[in-house]
Protein backbone atom coordinates (compact mmCIF):
# COMPACT_ATOMS: atom_id res chain seq x y z
CA UNK A 1 0.00 0.00 0.00
CA UNK A 2 1.28 3.92 -0.18
CA UNK A 3 3.56 4.77 2.31
CA UNK A 4 3.77 8.62 4.01
CA UNK A 5 3.78 11.56 1.41
CA UNK A 6 4.58 14.82 2.00
CA UNK A 7 4.61 17.78 -0.59
CA UNK A 8 5.92 20.00 -1.65
CA UNK A 9 9.65 17.28 -2.04
CA UNK A 10 11.51 20.65 -2.49
CA UNK A 11 10.72 24.40 -1.45
CA UNK A 12 12.42 27.59 -2.01
CA UNK A 13 11.57 30.41 0.06
CA UNK A 14 12.82 33.93 0.21
CA UNK A 15 13.50 35.32 3.76
CA UNK A 16 10.24 36.41 5.48
CA UNK A 17 8.12 34.59 3.07
CA UNK A 18 5.49 32.62 4.97
CA UNK A 19 5.83 28.31 3.51
CA UNK A 20 3.34 25.18 4.21
CA UNK A 21 4.61 22.09 4.16
CA UNK A 22 2.02 18.90 3.68
CA UNK A 23 2.19 15.25 5.40
CA UNK A 24 -0.55 12.63 3.99
CA UNK A 25 -0.25 9.89 6.54
CA UNK A 26 -0.77 6.43 5.48
CA UNK A 27 -4.39 6.02 5.80
CA UNK A 28 -6.02 5.21 9.24
CA UNK A 29 -2.75 5.77 10.93
CA UNK A 30 -3.95 7.53 14.46
CA UNK A 31 -0.19 8.77 15.21
CA UNK A 32 1.42 11.56 13.28
CA UNK A 33 5.07 13.32 14.01
CA UNK A 34 7.02 15.79 12.44
CA UNK A 35 11.01 16.11 12.58
CA UNK A 36 13.17 18.82 11.54
CA UNK A 37 16.49 17.14 9.80
CA UNK A 38 18.97 19.72 9.69
CA UNK A 39 22.10 19.31 7.31
CA UNK A 40 24.45 16.66 8.46
CA UNK A 41 22.59 16.32 11.40
CA UNK A 42 19.83 13.81 12.56
CA UNK A 43 16.29 14.31 12.72
CA UNK A 44 14.62 16.44 16.00
CA UNK A 45 11.52 16.05 17.42
CA UNK A 46 9.17 18.74 16.41
CA UNK A 47 5.36 17.68 17.67
CA UNK A 48 2.92 15.24 18.11
CA UNK A 49 -0.26 14.45 17.39
CA UNK A 50 -3.05 11.74 18.18
CA UNK A 51 -5.84 11.95 15.42
CA UNK A 52 -6.31 15.54 15.68
CA UNK A 53 -5.49 16.69 19.26
CA UNK A 54 -1.50 17.83 19.14
CA UNK A 55 -0.98 16.31 22.28
CA UNK A 56 3.25 17.56 22.43
CA UNK A 57 4.49 20.55 20.50
CA UNK A 58 7.50 21.16 22.49
CA UNK A 59 10.17 20.88 19.59
CA UNK A 60 8.83 23.40 18.37
CA UNK A 61 11.78 25.81 17.71
CA UNK A 62 9.66 29.22 17.74
CA UNK A 63 6.42 30.42 17.91
CA UNK A 64 6.70 31.09 13.63
CA UNK A 65 6.24 26.84 13.48
CA UNK A 66 2.49 25.96 13.37
CA UNK A 67 1.20 22.63 12.88
CA UNK A 68 -2.80 21.55 12.70
CA UNK A 69 -4.07 18.54 11.66
CA UNK A 70 -7.86 19.58 11.60
CA UNK A 71 -9.82 15.84 10.64
CA UNK A 72 -7.74 13.60 12.11
CA UNK A 73 -5.80 12.59 9.05
CA UNK A 74 -3.75 15.26 6.80
CA UNK A 75 -1.21 17.30 8.49
CA UNK A 76 0.28 20.80 7.42
CA UNK A 77 3.33 22.55 8.63
CA UNK A 78 3.40 26.14 8.51
CA UNK A 79 6.25 28.54 9.06
CA UNK A 80 5.80 32.12 9.10
CA UNK A 81 8.54 34.59 8.47
CA UNK A 82 10.58 31.85 7.59
CA UNK A 83 14.67 32.36 8.04
CA UNK A 84 17.67 31.40 7.15
CA UNK A 85 18.02 28.81 10.26
CA UNK A 86 15.05 27.19 9.00
CA UNK A 87 16.75 25.62 6.11
CA UNK A 88 16.18 21.70 6.47
CA UNK A 89 14.55 18.74 5.88
CA UNK A 90 10.96 18.54 7.54
CA UNK A 91 9.90 14.63 8.05
CA UNK A 92 6.45 13.73 8.55
CA UNK A 93 5.85 9.91 10.13
CA UNK A 94 2.49 8.00 11.16
CA UNK A 95 1.94 5.13 13.37
CA UNK A 96 -0.96 2.88 13.49
CA UNK A 97 -1.76 3.19 16.86
CA UNK A 98 -1.05 5.10 19.70
CA UNK A 99 1.37 2.58 21.83
CA UNK A 100 5.01 3.44 21.72
CA UNK A 101 6.04 -0.18 20.27
CA UNK A 102 3.80 0.45 16.69
CA UNK A 103 6.99 1.85 14.40
CA UNK A 104 6.89 4.86 12.80
CA UNK A 105 7.17 4.86 8.94
CA UNK A 106 8.72 7.88 7.71
CA UNK A 107 7.68 10.18 4.56
CA UNK A 108 10.65 11.32 2.28
CA UNK A 109 10.68 14.34 3.53
CA UNK A 110 10.27 18.23 2.35
CA UNK A 111 13.81 19.88 1.68
CA UNK A 112 13.35 23.27 2.97
CA UNK A 113 15.54 26.11 1.17
CA UNK A 114 15.57 29.87 2.75
CA UNK A 115 17.35 31.88 1.14
CA UNK B 1 17.26 12.37 29.69
CA UNK B 2 18.50 9.44 27.55
CA UNK B 3 20.55 10.08 24.23
CA UNK B 4 22.79 8.22 21.52
CA UNK B 5 26.65 8.87 20.42
CA UNK B 6 27.34 7.56 17.21
CA UNK B 7 31.08 7.45 17.22
CA UNK B 8 31.74 7.64 13.47
CA UNK B 9 30.47 9.96 10.65
CA UNK B 10 31.89 8.20 8.23
CA UNK B 11 32.81 4.35 7.17
CA UNK B 12 34.08 3.23 4.28
CA UNK B 13 34.23 -0.64 3.68
CA UNK B 14 34.73 -2.90 0.56
CA UNK B 15 32.02 -5.12 -1.13
CA UNK B 16 31.83 -7.72 0.48
CA UNK B 17 34.05 -7.15 3.89
CA UNK B 18 32.01 -7.01 7.50
CA UNK B 19 30.19 -3.54 8.65
CA UNK B 20 30.60 -2.02 12.08
CA UNK B 21 28.51 0.87 12.80
CA UNK B 22 29.18 1.56 16.28
CA UNK B 23 26.86 3.38 18.88
CA UNK B 24 26.68 4.15 22.59
CA UNK B 25 23.60 5.40 24.67
CA UNK B 26 23.28 7.25 27.51
CA UNK B 27 19.85 6.32 29.49
CA UNK B 28 18.66 5.58 33.37
CA UNK B 29 16.16 3.42 32.66
CA UNK B 30 16.11 0.42 30.51
CA UNK B 31 15.75 1.44 26.92
CA UNK B 32 14.26 0.67 23.80
CA UNK B 33 16.54 1.66 21.04
CA UNK B 34 16.96 1.23 16.85
CA UNK B 35 18.54 1.30 13.66
CA UNK B 36 17.41 3.41 11.06
CA UNK B 37 18.32 3.51 7.43
CA UNK B 38 18.04 6.80 5.25
CA UNK B 39 18.72 6.36 1.41
CA UNK B 40 18.98 9.10 -0.63
CA UNK B 41 15.52 11.03 -1.48
CA UNK B 42 13.79 8.44 0.38
CA UNK B 43 12.19 7.79 3.84
CA UNK B 44 13.95 6.75 7.02
CA UNK B 45 13.33 2.66 7.57
CA UNK B 46 13.73 0.62 10.33
CA UNK B 47 16.13 -1.59 10.39
CA UNK B 48 16.01 -3.46 13.53
CA UNK B 49 14.61 -2.44 17.63
CA UNK B 50 15.57 -3.33 20.80
CA UNK B 51 13.33 -3.65 23.35
CA UNK B 52 14.64 -5.12 26.29
CA UNK B 53 13.84 -8.91 25.20
CA UNK B 54 16.90 -11.19 23.74
CA UNK B 55 20.07 -9.04 23.15
CA UNK B 56 21.20 -9.64 19.61
CA UNK B 57 18.46 -8.26 17.49
CA UNK B 58 18.74 -9.24 13.78
CA UNK B 59 16.84 -6.89 11.48
CA UNK B 60 16.44 -6.95 7.98
CA UNK B 61 19.13 -7.24 4.99
CA UNK B 62 20.92 -9.56 6.76
CA UNK B 63 21.95 -6.72 9.73
CA UNK B 64 21.87 -6.99 13.35
CA UNK B 65 22.64 -5.22 16.59
CA UNK B 66 23.82 -6.68 20.11
CA UNK B 67 22.24 -4.83 23.69
CA UNK B 68 25.28 -4.24 25.75
CA UNK B 69 24.52 -3.20 28.96
CA UNK B 70 27.84 -3.11 30.77
CA UNK B 71 29.43 -1.47 27.60
CA UNK B 72 26.14 0.71 27.06
CA UNK B 73 26.71 0.14 23.22
CA UNK B 74 24.26 -0.93 20.49
CA UNK B 75 26.58 -1.29 17.60
CA UNK B 76 25.06 -2.91 13.95
CA UNK B 77 27.03 -4.95 12.24
CA UNK B 78 26.39 -6.81 8.91
CA UNK B 79 29.17 -9.52 8.29
CA UNK B 80 29.28 -9.33 3.96
CA UNK B 81 28.33 -5.10 2.64
CA UNK B 82 26.88 -5.03 -0.80
CA UNK B 83 26.94 -2.07 -2.77
CA UNK B 84 23.29 -1.19 -1.97
CA UNK B 85 23.91 -1.00 1.75
CA UNK B 86 25.87 2.63 0.97
CA UNK B 87 23.23 4.95 3.04
CA UNK B 88 22.97 7.02 5.98
CA UNK B 89 21.95 5.01 9.01
CA UNK B 90 21.13 6.12 12.43
CA UNK B 91 21.27 4.84 15.94
CA UNK B 92 17.87 5.80 17.86
CA UNK B 93 16.79 5.86 21.53
CA UNK B 94 12.97 6.03 22.61
CA UNK B 95 11.51 8.16 25.62
CA UNK B 96 10.26 6.15 28.73
CA UNK B 97 7.05 7.19 30.17
CA UNK B 98 4.09 9.81 28.72
CA UNK B 99 6.62 10.40 26.50
CA UNK B 100 7.14 6.84 24.92
CA UNK B 101 6.55 8.40 22.04
CA UNK B 102 9.39 10.61 21.47
CA UNK B 103 12.40 9.18 19.31
CA UNK B 104 16.01 10.91 19.96
CA UNK B 105 18.35 10.22 16.74
CA UNK B 106 21.97 10.04 16.26
CA UNK B 107 23.62 12.17 14.15
CA UNK B 108 24.30 9.70 12.00
CA UNK B 109 26.79 7.67 10.11
CA UNK B 110 27.03 7.76 6.63
CA UNK B 111 28.30 3.93 4.80
CA UNK B 112 30.07 4.38 1.70
CA UNK B 113 30.92 1.08 -0.09
CA UNK B 114 33.91 0.38 -2.36
CA UNK B 115 33.92 -2.34 -5.56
Amino acid sequence: GAGVSQSPRYKVAKRGQDVALRCDPISGHVSLFWYQQALGQGPEFLTYFQNEAQLDKSGLPSDRFFAERPEGSVSTLKIQRTQQEDSAVYLCASRALAGSYNEQFFGPGTRLTVL
Amino acid sequence: AQSVTQLDSHVSVSEGTPVLLRCNYSSSYSPSLFWYVQHPNKGLQLLLKYTSAATLVKGINGFEAEFKKSETSFHLTKPSAHMSDAAEYFCVVRASGGSNYKLTFGKGTLLTVNP
